[in-house]
Order: C-alpha cells, then structure tokens, then sequence
C-alpha cells in the first residue's frame, strides 16, 4: 500500500465551525487530491495540488481551501463548516510523468451536526 | 462536460457467476481508463488501460478497452463473496495534471 495516511479518520462537528483534515503522504509523490463521496455521487474532486504551493479548484471546491507548504503535507479545511459538507473524505496521490493510476488514503468520515 | 457513467448501478449474483461491468465515456483529451475495487474502505487499483494497453487481465478479473466505441468493460469471472464490492470506472485525461473523472460505480453483491 502506498504510504497515505488521514487524519482524523472520524471526526463530528457543529455548523459553523471550522474543521483541518489532513492527509500525509511518505512516497515524495508530487501530485495530491482531495475527494468527496457521497451515496449518488460517486467520488468527486474538491481540491488538488501539482507542487508545493501549487494548487487548484476541483468540480466542488466552494466552500473549501487548501494548502500545500511541504510535499508530504495537503490540508484540507472547511472554514465554516454546513451540514452538506458531511461526507467521507479522500485523499490520493499520484506520482510523477505521465501515470494517471491514484492511490488513495484510508479516508475520514466527517459528520456536521 | 466530461461524463463517465457505469452500468448497471447494481446487481446481485451468486457465487460462481460471470459478471460485466460496464463504463462508458464521453471525455475530453482522453488518455487512460482506470478500474477500481471499494469495499467498506478506500478505493483500491485493479487495471489502467491505456491506447498501448487495451487489455488486461488479472487472475479472475480482466478488462478491455474499445476507444472507438468509447467504452471499457470489467470482467470477472468465478465470482466468490469477496468480489462484493462498488466497481470504480475512472478517465483520466492529457494535460490535466493526473485529475480523473470518476462515474458512480457498480454495486456487485456476490451471494454464497
């Protein structure tokens, strides 16, 4: 298994709170991505980043941010959470050239009361 | 927009079984189809088929990819009750920084 790790893998929280997930990676791997899944929706990309300090939007990045100052560090936060923002959250990472092959983290299960 | 839609949704087989799963995309900048087992947990790899790839096959479970068709299709055969899990279609695209679109997945339930 690559060397992923999340944390916290379950965590409850108020609305309006802010929430840091965060996903480690021991592979040196450049690219890293933060998904969502919900029953319906399948695996939606939130956030990704391509280097340190550089990231971008996914197809459901409001409410959201990012950031990425080491390699084997990307955050993700919720700055206030919403009860539409529980979900299960992964993160994946990607090596470098052209291989699209993602391996993912162990996930975290967020609920917004 | 980048569609990938998996079919059918779910089904229920009993061990033994051959069974196809499907995945179909409309995609722009296509450059590889990747499949991926999920059981209570993270998504795991099983194949990326490719335009030098088109065919794979491990132990029970192979996949082929037709690109003129827009289709790729997951094989397993001999079912036995660890093969329940959601089935992941996923296509990833040049130039896009590695980012898959993923469809929603097949729900496999493998019963005794």
């Amino acid at each position: 298994d690559a060397g992923i790790t999340q944390s916290p893998r379950h965590k409850v929280t108020e609305t309006g709170t802010p929430v840091t997930l965060r996903c480690h990676q021991t592979e040196n791997h450049r690219y890293m991505y933060w998904y969502r899944q919900d029953p319906g929706h399948g695996l939606r990309l939130i956030h990704y980043s391509y280097g340190v300090k550089d990231t971008d939007k996914g197809e459901v990045s409001d409410g959201y941010s990012v950031s990425r100052s080491k390699t084997e560090d990307f955050l993700l936060t919720l700055e206030s959470a919403t009860s539409s923002q529980t979900s299960v959250y992964f993160c994946a990472i990607t090596g470098q050239g052209k291989t699209d092959t993602q391996y993912f983290g162990p996930g975290t299960r967020l609920t917004v009361l | 927009e980048d569609k990938v839609v998996q079919s059918p949704l779910s089904l229920v087989v009993h061990e033994g079984d051959t069974v196809t799963l499907n995945c179909s995309y409309e995609v722009t900048n296509f450059r590889s189809l990747l499949w991926y087992k999920q059981e209570k947990k993270a998504p795991t790899f099983l194949f990326m088929l490719t335009s030098s790839g088109i065919e794979k096959k491990s132990g029970r479970l192979s996949s082929i990819l037709d690109k003129k068709e827009l289709f790729s299709i997951l094989n397993i055969t001999a079912t036995q009750t660890g093969d329940s899990a959601v089935y992941l279609c996923a296509v990833g695209h040049t130039g896009a920084n590695s980012k898959l679109t993923f469809g929603k997945g097949i729900t496999l339930s493998v019963r005794p």
